[in-house]
């Protein structure tokens, strides 16, 4: 089945620590991005990429990394510098450009302790 | 820059009744206009977009939307809303050319619960 995977569903961390989540697509397209869901607040860009090994900053890139080695993968960071790092966080991906639909991964639920 | 208003957090309704979730858009570019649905700890499922042609798009689930250009507003309607259609619905909204090109700006989200 072609989908968008994310892992860890849930992820606990203590406060300080750097953590990685994982976002992989087997639909080859060319377009990936992360989102960070908070309630009330609707989904705001963290980052995104148009292509391997490019990448722009979102809206609210501080504190967030990313690295776009392979097509099918984008994990991203989020650094001890991001001050309220307890999100939802939302992965999406879509063939390219405006016009396309973004198909979304199922999510991972950051607490940091 | 671009921008998304849902204009009602969050819309009970009775099931079989209609609904409507009302979104308004600003924009210095033409827009290209999607809703989407998440059910709880779910991601973001597509159910319709507005590109070009008519302004009555029409999506899955039965619903449909209107894109009212002079207005600047994209409403999404269901005539007579289940159960299962509660869940939180985002208007979101992607520029046509210039910087806005391929990133989408999402509203804030209305939460639609349906009351047997």
């Amino acid at each position: 089945d072609g989908g968008i995977t994310q892992s860890p569903k849930y992820l606990f961390r203590k406060e300080g620590q750097n953590v990685t989540l994982s976002c992989e697509q087997n639909l080859n397209h060319d377009a990936m991005y992360w989102y960070r869901q908070d309630p009330g607040q609707g989904l705001r860009l963290i980052y995104y990429s148009q292509i391997v090994n490019d990448f722009q900053k979102g809206d609210i890139a501080e504190g967030y990394s990313v690295s776009r080695e392979k097509k099918e993968s984008f994990p991203l960071t989020v650094t001890s510098a991001q001050k309220n790092p307890t999100a939802f966080y939302l992965c999406a991906s879509s063939p390219t450009g405006s016009t396309d639909t973004q198909y979304f991964g199922p999510g991972t639920r950051l607490t940091v302790l | 820059a671009q921008s998304v208003t849902q204009l009602d957090s969050q819309v009970p309704v009775f099931e079989e009744a209609p609904v409507e979730l009302r979104c308004n858009y600003s924009s210095s570019v033409s827009v290209y206009l999607f809703w989407y649905v998440q059910y709880p700890n779910q991601g973001l499922q597509l159910l319709l977009k507005y590109l070009s042609g008519s302004t009555l798009v029409k999506g899955i689930n039965g619903f449909e939307a209107e894109f009212n250009k002079s207005q600047t507003s994209f409403h999404l309607r269901k005539p007579s809303v289940h159960i299962s259609d509660t869940a939180e619905y985002f208007c979101a909204v992607s520029g046509a050319g210039g910087t806005s090109y391929g990133k989408l700006t999402f509203g804030q989200g209305t939460i639609l619960t349906v009351h047997p």
